[in-house]
C-alpha cells in the first residue's frame, strides 16, 4: 500500500503570496494532522480533520487555515505569506481503528518564502 | 506547559557499541510514547510507541525503548549501533487529557555511528 503522499515536493514563495499544500492519506486512514517543522526543531502541530471536521488546532495565527475532503485528502492553505513561514510541512495519517494508533508522516513539503 | 525534552543535540558511538538517546516528558496523566526517525530530507518514520503494559518496547531495526514513570522518561537503546542508523531522532508524546491527537516533540538527537 501507498504511504502518505504529500505535493508539491518543494515551493517557493516570496513574502504576502498564498499556498495551498496536498496530502493524501493511507487508504483508509481518515485522520490527516499538519505539522511544521522549522529547521532545527521539532515538528509544531498545526491542525487535526477527522471525517472533515476540524478536531485540534495547534497555536498557529488564522493566516492557516485546513480542510478535509470527502476522500480525506486535506489542503493546508496559508495566506500573507511570512519569512517565517520557510519550514518543511508534514502531513500524518492515522486510522480510527484506537486511541493508540500511529500517525504515520509523508515526506513532507519544503517551503521557502522569500 | 507540556513538553518534551531530548537534552543532547547529538550522540556519538561507534559502530557495535550499545546506544542510547535520551527523552523526558513533561505532561499530565499517563501520555502515550512514540520515537521516529529522520533521514535528511524526508518525513519521519515511525520506530515504536508504548501505550501500557511492559516498560520495555520493542520496535523497528532492533531500536527498544524503556519507560520509566517515575523519571517521566522514554530512553530510546539499541544494543549494536550501526552507520546506517545515522539520523535525526524524535521523541513525541500524546497527552490524553486533550481532544484530537496532536504530538508534542522534542527538537531532536542527531545520532552519528562512526565506522
Amino acid at each position: 500500500d501507498a504511504g502518505v503522499t504529500q505535493s508539491p515536493t518543494h515551493l517557493i514563495k516570496t513574502r504576502g503570496q498564498h499556498v495551498t499544500l496536498r496530502c493524501s492519506p493511507i487508504s483508509g486512514h481518515k485522520s490527516v494532522s499538519w505539522y511544521q517543522q522549522v529547521l532545527g526543531q521539532g515538528p509544531q502541530f498545526i491542525f487535526q480533520y477527522y471525517e472533515k471536521e476540524e478536531r485540534g488546532r495547534g497555536n498557529f495565527p488564522d493566516r492557516f487555515s485546513a480542510r478535509q475532503f470527502p476522500n480525506y485528502s486535506s489542503e493546508l492553505n496559508v495566506n500573507a505569506l511570512l519569512l517565517g513561514d520557510s519550514a518543511l510541512y508534514l502531513c500524518a495519517s492515522r486510522s480510527d481503528s484506537g486511541l493508540a494508533d500511529t500517525q504515520y508522516f509523508g515526506p513532507g513539503t519544503r517551503l521557502t518564502v522569500l | 506547559a507540556q513538553s518534551v525534552a531530548q537534552p543532547e543535540d547529538q550522540v556519538n558511538v561507534a559502530e557495535g557499541n550499545p546506544l542510547t538517546v535520551k527523552c523526558t516528558y513533561s505532561v499530565s496523566g499517563n501520555p502515550y510514547l512514540f520515537w521516529y526517525v529522520q533521514y535528511p530530507n524526508r518525513g519521519l518514520q515511525f520506530l515504536l510507541k508504548y501505550i501500557t503494559g511492559d516498560n520495555l518496547v520493542k520496535g523497528s531495526y532492533g531500536f527498544e525503548a524503556e519507560f520509566n514513570k517515575s523519571q517521566t522518561s522514554f530512553h530510546l537503546k539499541k544494543p549494536s549501533a550501526l552507520v546506517s542508523d545515522s539520523a535525526l531522532y524524535f521523541c513525541a508524546v500524546r497527552p490524553l487529557n486533550q481532544a484530537g491527537t496532536a504530538l508534542i516533540f522534542g527538537k531532536g538527537t542527531t545520532l552519528s555511528v562512526s565506522s
